[in-house]
């Protein structure tokens, strides 16, 4: 696609449901982030991909939250039994090759979590 | 820790105003300053910086880093009321690049 593609845009969960936010990244992009974007705050890392290797997964706030890539391409944050402090934008991200090298990322619009 | 720190964290400013927006950073093995343009959700690559007095500019925006300071600026000339955004500063950490954003600053700009 011509952009990062991220959904749902919004999702409204009740307390303790799982939620499950789809990234779609630009065709061929090695590096892949997640960002968690609460109201007011900048984007706070969550985890990154190389391919599907998932080579830091040191922002992901508890055991609660997982994410995958399976196939180096689309990419899936779940979070079990959410909580009222998992509202936030989670902000998904792609780059061509390390991103460090070119210092540009490409976000996605987001999804919007509100949890009840 | 690894740290940026972005003010103001809020502005408002006329059509026409200059306005500059400051970012500092503390992180080990310093390699770039990023500056992104945050509108509605997605944030959008405006600058990287990576050597001391070297200045970028785009259109009306323009900035420069201080590696002595440990800082960034950001420069809009004669504003608008599309400069209207959060500006997010961030610096690279790790050997993949993981940004590490600031706070931002909201800019409004009034017609």
């Amino acid at each position: 696609g011509a952009g990062v593609s991220q959904s749902p845009r919004y999702k409204v969960a009740k307390r303790g449901q799982d939620v499950a936010l789809r990234c779609d990244p630009i065709s061929g992009h090695v590096s892949l982030f997640w960002y968690q974007q609460a109201l007011g705050q900048g984007p706070e890392f969550l985890t990154y991909f190389q391919n599907e290797a998932q080579l830091d997964k040191s922002g992901l706030p508890s055991d609660r939250f997982f994410a995958e890539r399976p196939e180096g391409s689309v990419s899936t944050l779940k979070i079990q039994r959410t909580q009222q402090e998992d509202s936030a934008v989670y902000l998904c991200a792609s780059s061509l090759w390390l991103a460090v090298n070119t210092g540009e990322l490409f976000f996605g619009e987001g999804s919007r979590l509100t949890v009840l | 820790e690894d740290k940026v720190v972005q003010s103001p964290l809020s502005l408002v400013v006329h059509e026409g105003d200059t306005v500059t927006l400051n970012c500092s950073y503390e992180v080990t093995n310093f390699r770039s300053l990023l500056w992104y343009k945050q509108e509605k959700k997605a944030p959008t690559f405006l600058f990287m910086l990576t050597s001391s007095g070297i200045e970028k500019k785009s259109g009306r925006l323009s900035s420069i880093l201080d590696k002595k300071e440990l800082s960034s600026i950001l420069n809009i000339t004669a504003t608008q009321t599309g400069d209207s955004a959060i500006y997010l500063c961030a610096v690279p950490r790790g050997s993949q690049g993981n940004l590490i954003f600031g706070k931002g600053t909201k800019l409004s700009v009034k017609p």
